[in-house]
């Protein structure tokens, strides 16, 4: 079992719809980074959270420590929100990052 | 919040030559890691470029063949050494915020990566 799961792995989406990718992880975290990556390649931070919600523009992440699950939600979608989104935990303040196998995002229009 | 750049943005190589990727953060950090990332699959650490000392290598990844400088606080360079088509993977650079920087602590930023092919 990996020690940070995303589901579900491919997601398919028409324009306007309410998105959610869900992350588990299997043991307790100091912080949980949510990331977006593109095509090409490049990769940018979008939330990193401990607990609680945090919103930015249309995308929302919560967390629940209790659960050990944090979810990604993404309002409104459109094609340009296509992209990989890969979570990642960090268990203690000074280790390192552990990724899930992310989650392949496609939004028609 | 940092911006990081890495150069070059993709290179297609030779087998048995080497490429040094740069990395420039437009903020001191306290940390730099570099990563791979093979297709298809998730980030791999390779090593994190320790500021004026040598690098923490993870395992499976050594010196010679991926050496590492870190010669100031913006500032980190990850050579490909002695190519092969297995290298063929993207490249990112990372910078973490440490305590007291200009970044939020343990906020980790990413490159926008180097995409090597390997022929």
């Amino acid at each position: 079992k990996n020690e940070v799961e995303q589901s579900p792995q491919n997601l398919t989406a028409q324009e306007g719809e309410f998105i959610t990718i869900n992350c588990s992880y299997s043991v307790g975290i100091s912080a949980l980074h949510w990331l977006q990556q593109h095509p090409g390649g490049g990769i940018v931070s979008l939330f990193m959270l401990s607990s609680g919600k945090k919103k930015h523009g249309r995308l929302i992440a919560t967390i629940n420590i209790q659960e050990k699950h944090s979810s990604l939600h993404i309002t409104a979608s459109h094609p340009r929100d296509s992209a990989v989104y890969i979570c990642a935990r960090r268990k203690t303040s000074g280790s390192r990052l552990t990724f899930g196998e992310g989650t392949q995002l496609t939004v028609n229009p | 919040s940092a911006v990081i750049s890495q150069k070059p943005s993709r290179d297609i190589c030779q087998r048995g030559t080497s490429l040094t990727i740069q990395c420039q953060v437009d903020s001191q950090v306290t940390m730099m890691f570099w990563y791979r990332q093979q297709p298809g699959q998730s980030l791999t650490l390779i090593a994190t470029a320790n500021q004026g000392s040598e690098a923490t290598y993870e395992s499976g990844f050594v010196i010679d063949k991926f050496p590492i400088s870190r010669p100031n606080l913006t500032f980190s360079t990850l050579t490909v050494s002695n190519m092969s088509p297995e290298d063929s993977s993207i490249y990112l650079c990372s910078a973490k915020g440490g305590a007291g920087g200009p970044i939020q602590y343990n906020e980790q930023f990413f490159g926008p990566g180097t995409r090597l092919t390997v022929l």
